[in-house]
């Protein structure tokens, strides 16, 4: 069974950081797109990120570009999202998503959540 | 970018009977949109990319169509399990690939 785990989400000051991972099973990270999204308090979802299987091509929305930086590690099935110069609307449940060729998006985690208040 | 309108913003549907969700495109995304559902403390669930093409176990009730700028997911016969959110995504002209705001269904 393919699975996303999400970790790292915590309470973090405005102006902080922090390493959000997500650790893939039952299938080869290597061979996927990954896509992190994020969901706000009773909001929406929005796209943040995104990264080819290669780790070649990365792409960001606007609104978290030049601060939150997507990479992995495909010998340990791992996805990482570093984010920098956290604000109060970062505050969200991230989810670490399995991209299919679109994309569009198959395999979700259940979601870390990230607090940044003072 | 791409804006995705969902309508309604709620729809309340007796058991048993038809929900219709649409979905508008602020420019033509051919068939690259998606149907996620999610239900209240879960992650979102892939129902239906490339429009119509239902992802693996979605029960045969839930049918997409359109093309172009306008969509509509369809719930044959509406269950009690089928409350839930439901958002379309476009992947046509990305980044970033946006999200409609979403359409609650309720059971009647």
């Amino acid at each position: 069974e393919e699975q996303l785990v999400e970790s790292g989400g915590q309470l973090v000051q405005p102006g902080g950081s922090l390493r959000l991972s997500c650790e893939v099973s039952g299938f080869t990270l290597s061979n996927y797109a990954m896509i992190w999204v994020r969901q706000a308090p009773g909001k929406g979802l929005e796209w943040i990120s995104y990264s080819n299987s290669g780790s070649t091509v990365k792409h960001y929305a606007d609104s978290v570009k030049g601060r939150f930086t997507i990479s992995r590690d495909n010998a340990k099935s791992s996805l990482y999202l570093h984010m920098n110069s956290l604000r109060l609307e970062d505050t969200a449940t991230y989810y670490c998503v399995r991209g299919r060729p679109g994309p569009y998006m198959d395999v979700w985690g259940k979601g870390t959540t990230v607090t940044v208040s003072s | 970018e791409i804006v995705m309108t969902q309508s309604p913003a709620t729809l309340s549907v007796p058991p048993g009977e038809r929900a219709t969700l649409s979905c508008r495109a602020s420019q033509s995304i051919r068939n690259d949109l998606a149907w996620y559902q999610q239900k209240p403390g879960q992650p979102p669930r892939l129902l239906i990319y490339g429009a119509s093409t239902r992802a693996t176990g979605i029960p045969d009730r839930f049918s997409g169509s359109g093309s172009g700028t306008d969509f509509t997911l369809t719930i044959s016969s509406l269950q009690s399990e089928d409350s839930a959110v439901y958002f379309c995504q476009q992947y046509n002209n990305w980044p970033p690939a946006t999200f409609g705001q979403g359409t609650k269904v309720e059971i009647k």
